[in-house]
């Protein structure tokens, strides 16, 4: 079954603003990972949070997770066109990872 | 390099007839997976291999059959296509179960 849920499910933004995307999942689990995937491209990892982590760095990124609200936030700071692309989150260990249905974000030059 | 490459990248084929998607990771991984992603963007997992071995078969018709031939090549065959097959199917791996690293993506049109 669907695990994770992003939130919105479209965002469009001018380039240098911030995005924020939000992901609710509903069982326990032991990381959450945020994959990105560029049109007609394969998803590409991008950062991993384990359940006893509140936040996480990498580059632009910065990821929350919050486990009593089964919620996780992704945000790209100073978005950039090529930031342009679908995000999921996804649970469950990679031997069965479970994604959402994503939100898709356009960053207008 | 190309991690994970799969081919072809777009099949356009007529309802009845059987097809067939290659996978190869040169990464290493011991672990290689079927995707499926919907017109809605929406992806789900298909199967999982592990060391050659079937792990998880996520309740998919068993007119698709996959196959391992060793640890670096996952293809996956689909017997009497039908239109709702119609669809993105990614192949995957990962080590250890790590990460996953996805392909480009084939897309299946069935007319």
């Amino acid at each position: 079954s669907q695990q994770g849920e992003e939130d919105p499910q479209a965002l469009s933004i001018q380039e240098g603003e911030n995005a924020t995307m939000n992901c609710s999942y509903k069982t326990s689990i032991n990381n959450l990972q945020w994959y990105r995937q560029n049109s007609g491209r394969g998803l590409v990892h991008l950062i991993l949070i384990r359940s006893n982590e509140r936040e996480k760095h990498s580059g632009r990124l910065r990821v929350t997770l919050d486990t009593s609200k089964k919620s996780s936030s992704l945000l790209i700071t100073a978005s950039r066109a090529a930031d342009t692309a679908s995000y999921f989150c996804a649970t469950g260990g990679s031997e069965k990872l479970v994604f959402g249905k994503g939100t898709k974000l356009t960053v207008n030059p | 390099d190309t991690a994970v490459s799969q081919t072809p990248k777009y099949l356009v084929t007529q309802m009845g007839n059987d097809k067939s998607i290659k996978c190869e990771q040169n990464l290493g991984h011991d672990t290689m997976y079927w995707y499926k992603q919907d017109s809605k963007k929406f992806l789900k997992i298909m199967f999982s291999y592990n060391n050659k071995e079937l792990i998880i078969n996520e309740t998919v018709p068993n007119r698709f059959s996959p196959k391992s031939p060793d640890k670096a090549h996952l293809n996956l065959h689909i017997n009497s296509l039908e239109l709702g097959d119609s669809a993105v199917y990614f192949c995957a791996s990962s080590q250890a179960y790590s990460t996953v690293h996805f392909g480009n993506g084939t897309r299946l049109t069935v007319t």
